[in-house]
């Protein structure tokens, strides 16, 4: 089963309004990203965030992460209709051990931003 | 600066036809990742690779095998194609750890 699942799996906002999205794992991770999928296209990495960070921006962008929740919130501030894509949240394990350099994605948030 | 590149784009096998998908990074990184997108799923890992001549198994590496005989190379094979295999494949690298990773646009196969 995949490590990481998104909540919602679809949402669809308005222009200017936020979007919140989340994203809960499994098990004990080092870090986890958030990436941005067009459609049809490749992924595009948008944040990363370690596990001994708690917060962390890059322009209308807010990540949070609770280690002892096991969760993740992307925060996209003054929606735009471009911002339609799909996301997902990624987590890296550990060094070391079997799961070394793995990288896995949960399922994504559909967002549509209407104009 | 060409980042990630597969080949190929699209491709249509018979069902047990063979097919390599080739991943060619020019950014010398050490990790390299083949993933499947279907519909509802995410992206599922196949097999993943933390430096040249080594592989590993993700979460879905049934019916693939893997190579990576050059650093800037990452194979993806399908010995006997399979209806189920169906899906666009997504390759990725990374320069270590807790890095971003970088992605390709995808090969999109069908299997029929």
């Amino acid at each position: 089963s995949q490590q990481g699942e998104e909540d919602p799996q679809a949402l669809s906002i308005q222009e200017g309004e936020n979007a919140t999205m989340n994203c809960s794992y499994k098990t004990s991770i080092n870090n986890l990203q958030w990436y941005r999928q067009n459609s049809g296209r490749g992924l595009v990495h948008l944040i990363l965030i370690r596990s001994n960070e708690r917060e962390k921006h890059s322009g209308r962008l807010r990540v949070t992460l609770d280690t002892s929740k096991k969760s993740s919130s992307l925060l996209i501030t003054a929606s735009r209709a471009a911002d339609t894509a799909s996301y997902f949240c990624a987590t890296g394990f550990n060094a070391g051990g079997t799961s070394y350099g793995k990288l896995t994605f949960g399922q994504g948030t559909i967002l549509t931003v209407h104009p | 600066n060409a980042g990630v590149t597969q080949t190929p784009k699209f491709r249509v096998l018979k069902t047990g036809q063979s097919m390599t998908l080739l991943c060619a990074q020019d950014m010398n990184h050490e990790y390299m990742y083949w993933y499947r997108q279907d519909p509802g799923m995410g992206l599922r890992l196949i097999h993943y690779s933390v430096g040249e001549g080594t592989t590993a198994k993700g979460e879905v590496p049934d019916g693939y095998n893997v190579s990576r005989l050059k650093k800037q190379n990452f194979l993806l094979g399908l010995e006997s194609a399979a209806p189920s295999q169906t899906s666009v494949y997504f390759c990725a690298s990374s320069s270590g750890w807790g890095t971003e990773a970088f992605f390709g646009q995808g090969t999109r196969l069908t299997v029929v």
